[in-house]
């Protein structure tokens, strides 16, 4: 069974960092790209970052981009987010999903199968 | 950035009865459109990618339509367990990957 357990959220006060960590299993974890998708309480779903089966691609959205780092380590099959400089409008349930495709494809179209069950990160002094 | 829209935002439905949801895009996308199902406090599950292809082990009674800028949700008949909030994403062109802002179906 594929199963994607996200860590690592709680309360942080603005200005401060975080790193989440979604641990993979059930599936051959360096042969996926992976996502980080988010939502904010009672609201709808935010893309975040991707990354490459191999680490070599990685893509961010504007309102994360230079704050947010995506990364892999294949041989923990683990995916990561690093959140620094933190806002209050980044609280939100942050998801890890997986993507059919490797991301070394010459056209990458990616959608997200399965998700994680999320973990949610509070911004707030 | 395509801009995605679903509607309506709520949808009130009797058990049974066919919904029907869409969600347009602000170019077009072909066919590059899935659709994911979100029960309260549950992660998102995906329903429908390539606009029209079920995922494994969904329901014949989901059905996805559409092409360029205009797609179509469609529960047959809808089952107590389908009333949920759906969304739908385009990976036509990224980053960023985006998605429409939900269409909640609920019991009537």
């Amino acid at each position: 069974e594929v199963q994607l357990v996200e860590s690592g959220g709680g309360l942080v006060q603005p200005g401060g960092s975080l790193r989440l960590s979604c641990s993979a299993s059930g599936f051959i974890f360096s042969m996926h790209a992976m996502h980080w998708v988010r939502q904010a309480p009672g609201k709808g779903l935010e893309y975040v970052s991707t990354i490459s089966s191999n680490g070599g691609s990685t893509y961010s959205a504007d309102s994360v981009k230079g704050r947010f780092i995506i990364s892999r380590d294949n041989s923990k099959n683990t995916l990561y987010l690093q959140m620094s400089s933190l806002r209050t409008e980044d609280t939100a349930i942050y998801y890890c999903v997986r993507d059919w495709a490797t991301g070394l494809e010459l056209v990458w179209l990616p959608w997200f199968d399965p998700w994680g069950q999320g973990t949610l990160v509070t911004v707030s002094s | 950035e395509i801009v995605m829209t679903q509607s309506p935002a709520t949808l009130s439905v009797s058990p049974g009865e066919r919904a029907t949801l869409s969600c347009g895009a602000s170019q077009s996308i072909s066919n590059n459109l899935a659709w994911y199902q979100q029960k309260p406090g549950q992660a998102p599950r995906l329903l429908i990618y390539g606009a029209s292809t079920r995922a494994t082990g969904i329901p014949a009674r989901f059905s996805g339509s559409g092409s360029g800028t205009e797609f179509t949700l469609t529960i047959s008949s809808l089952q107590s367990e389908d009333f949920a909030i759906y969304y739908c994403q385009q990976y036509h062109q990224w980053p960023p990957l985006t998605f429409g802002g939900g269409t909640k179906v609920e019991i009537k």
